[in-house]
């Protein structure tokens, strides 16, 4: 059964950094990418970019370039998001769906921003 | 402003029929797989239609999705009261970079 668990909410500053981690079991890790998507408050979803778990190779939607950094540790079958120089608008539910067809995703954390 | 363009509510008497249009254009919809997702409240997404209208072991057939150019559809049938949610439609994009877009959302609401 394949499960995606997301670390746990995080409040940070403006201009600080975050690392949300997405912990995959269920299946064989390096088979398929992980992607990850936010949800602001009351607002739909956004595409941050996406994570070749078996490489690590990583592409980012053009409006994070600079600020976004994908990951992976395939010993412990973990992606990682990491988002800085966060500002108010930051603000959202961080969600990790595994492959190009979005087909399980993780709980999400709350990533708050604010002095 | 979101990529793909969804109405922002449909409503039915449960047992009734509903479809959600998705439009978007040729570097999107127009030549790529559309996706479609259930929000419930309070919870992730969940994958309901992919490959425009394939639909994933466990998601009841009342789910349908079909694309015809640039726009896709999804129908859900026999309205249920646990159906009532936030559908998001989604395409990888290949302009440039290929990324994904997404649409805005259609709240469903069962009278």
């Amino acid at each position: 059964q394949v499960h995606l668990v997301q670390s746990g909410a995080e409040v940070k500053k403006p201009g600080a950094s975050v690392k949300v981690s997405c912990k995959a079991s269920g299946y064989t890790f390096t088979t398929f990418d992980i992607n990850w998507v936010r949800q602001a408050p009351g607002q739909g979803l956004e595409w941050l970019g996406w994570m070749n778990a078996y490489s690590g190779n990583a592409g980012y939607a053009q409006k994070f370039q600079g600020r976004v950094t994908m990951t992976r540790d395939t010993s412990i079958t973990t992606a990682y998001l990491q988002l800085s120089s966060l500002r108010s608008e930051d603000t959202a539910i961080y969600f990790c769906t595994r492959s190009r067809r979005f087909d399980y995703w993780g709980q999400g954390t709350l990533v708050t921003v604010s002095s | 402003q979101s990529v793909l363009t969804q109405p922002p509510s449909v409503s039915a008497a449960p047992g009734q029929r509903v479809t959600i249009s998705c439009s978007g254009n040729s570097s999107n919809i127009g030549n790529n797989y559309v996706s479609w997702y259930q929000q419930l409240p309070g919870t992730a997404p969940k994958l309901l239609i992919y490959d425009n209208s394939k639909r994933p072991s466990g998601i009841p057939d009342r789910f349908s999705g079909s694309k015809s150019g640039t726009s896709a559809t999804l129908g859900i049938t026999g309205l249920q009261t646990g159906d009532e949610a936030d559908y998001y439609c989604g395409a990888w994009d290949t302009t440039q970079n290929s990324h994904v877009v997404f649409g805005g959302g259609t709240k469903v609401t069962v009278l």
